[in-house]
C-alpha cells in the first residue's frame, strides 16, 4: 500500500492559536482526502484536495478555518486555524491507493488537544 | 442525505466467539463499500466490496455485499483479543468521497 507520512503525531495547543498538519505520500497522487474524527465519533470528510486548484470543503467546513495546500502530487497540509476546545479531534490525511485494489489508505494521524 | 448505519455500536464477546458486525446504507451514486479496522488512529484496509454476493475473505475476516438490501456484513470467525477494534463501515461515492459509519467498538476478552 501507499506509505503516507503525517505529523505531527499529536500536539496540545493553546485556544486562539494555528496548527499545521502535514501528509507526504510516497507516490503522485491525484487527490488527497482530509478528515476529522472527534471524540467517540466517526470520520467526517472535511475537504478534498486537488493539486493546482483550490480545495473542495464539505457541507459545514470553510477555507478561513480549515485552509488548506496541495503544492505538489505527494504532499498537502490542512491548518486548523483560531482553535477552540471544539477542534480537538484527530485529524486523518487519505489517498485512494490503487495497491489496495483501490481501498483508500490513510496517514497515521494527528490527535490534536486544544486547552 | 447520505447515510451510513453500523450495528451494534458496541459489542463484547470472549476469545474463540464469531461474530457479525452489520452495516446498512444509503447512499447515491454508490460505487463501493470499504471495512477498515481502527485500533489507534489510523484506519487500515480490510475490504472492498462493489458485486452482490461475492464474498471476500481474507484469514479470519470476511465480508459479503447485498447492493439490493443495501447492506453489508463483516464476519470474523475465532475472535482473538488481537481482533479488539472500533470497524468501521465506509461507503464510497461518486468523486471518490467516503461516507462512514459510526464505527462498531468490538471488544474480545480472553
Amino acid at each position: 500500500s501507499a506509505v503516507i507520512s503525517q505529523k505531527p503525531s499529536r500536539d496540545i495547543c493553546q485556544r486562539g492559536t494555528s496548527l499545521t498538519i502535514q501528509c507526504q505520500v510516497d507516490s503522485q497522487v491525484t487527490m488527497m482526502f482530509w478528515y476529522r474524527q472527534q471524540p467517540g465519533q466517526s470520520l467526517t470528510l472535511i475537504a478534498t484536495a486537488n493539486q493546482g486548484s483550490e480545495a473542495t470543503y464539505e457541507s459545514g467546513f470553510v477555507i478561513d478555518k480549515f485552509p488548506i495546500s496541495r503544492p505538489n502530487l505527494t504532499f498537502s497540509t490542512l491548518t486548523v486555524s483560531n482553535m477552540s476546545p471544539e477542534d480537538s479531534s484527530i485529524y486523518l490525511c487519505s489517498v485512494e491507493d490503487g495497491r489496495v485494489r483501490n481501498g483508500y489508505t490513510f496517514g497515521s494521524g494527528t490527535r490534536l488537544t486544544v486547552v | 442525505e447520505d447515510k451510513v448505519v453500523q450495528s451494534p455500536l458496541s459489542l463484547v464477546v470472549h476469545e474463540g466467539d464469531t461474530v457479525t458486525l452489520n452495516c446498512s446504507y444509503e447512499v447515491t451514486n454508490f460505487r463501493s463499500l470499504l471495512w477498515y479496522k481502527q485500533e489507534k488512529k489510523a484506519p487500515t484496509f480490510l475490504f472492498m466490496l462493489t458485486s452482490s454476493g461475492i464474498e471476500k475473505k481474507s484469514g479470519r475476516l470476511s465480508s459479503i455485499l447485498d447492493k439490493k438490501e443495501l447492506f453489508s456484513i463483516l464476519n470474523i470467525t475465532a475472535t482473538q483479543t488481537g481482533d479488539s477494534a472500533i470497524y468501521l463501515c465506509a461507503v464510497g461515492r461518486g468523486a471518490q468521497k467516503l461516507v462512514f459509519g459510526q464505527g462498531t467498538r468490538l471488544t474480545i476478552n480472553p
